[in-house]
């Protein structure tokens, strides 16, 4: 049974939407994450959180912003979604342990 | 700057044999967590084993094996006995255990297939 949720599964969208990709744990962990995934390639970190009202930028610039108004909520927003978005978003959380690390079931998003 | 280096983009192995695929890291911190991950098309992430960098054993999980030589900065997973539904993606991530953000840094990963 997941810990972390990530709705929607699959979106396709048309160029020029907006968009929320939802992040949701029930493990209580002050960590989370989002990584963005090209099709057979590395996973890179876009956005990560400490806890409540703390965001940062990852790695790989990314258009998207994020809110951590809640514990146990993270989304992803897009405001104006473009076909170079097309990517998976996968959401993780830790507990900050040295192992423990889990991971939702990721977003694959197309837009069109 | 932590980087994690996966040298295999694909590899074949038969049925029942072992399989090792390569990972080597760099880092400067002293402190620092090695994990493998399997992606099957599906698209998520299993979490295979975990080696910390001041353990003395290799770790072991099941038919899984992680060769870790910390002078090579080398951190190798070794598939035993594999299956078909050993056929993924698998991914070599690095943590440097001091680092406020707790972030995973990523290899390239490399597709595993294997043939009955």
């Amino acid at each position: 049974e997941a810990d972390i949720y990530q709705t929607p599964r699959y979106l396709v969208i048309g160029t020029g939407k907006k968009i929320t990709l939802e992040c949701s744990q029930t493990m209580g962990h002050d960590k989370m994450y989002w990584y963005q995934q090209d099709p057979g390639m590395e996973l890179h970190l876009i956005h990560y959180s400490y806890g409540v009202n703390s965001t940062e930028k990852g790695d790989l610039s990314s258009e998207s912003t994020v809110s951590r108004i809640r514990t146990e909520h993270f989304p992803l927003t897009l405001e104006s979604a473009r076909p170079s978005h097309t990517s998976q978003y996968l959401c993780a959380s830790s507990d900050g342990s040295a192992d423990g690390y889990t991971f939702g079931s990721g977003t694959r998003l197309t837009v069109v | 700057a932590q980087k994690i280096t996966q040298t295999q983009p694909g590899m074949f192995v038969q049925e029942k044999e072992a399989v090792t695929l390569d990972c080597t890291y760099d880092t400067s911190d002293q402190s620092y967590g090695l994990f493998w991950y399997k992606q099957p098309s599906s698209g998520e992430m299993i979490f295979l084993i975990y080696q910390g960098s001041y353990d003395e054993q290799n770790a072991t999980e099941g038919r899984y094996s992680l060769n870790f030589q910390k002078a090579r900065k080398s951190a190798n997973l070794v598939i035993s006995a594999s299956q078909l539904g050993d056929s993924a993606m698998y991914f070599c991530a690095m943590r440097e255990r001091f680092n406020q953000g707790g972030k995973l840094i990523f290899g390239q990963g490399t597709e595993l297939s294997v043939k009955p």
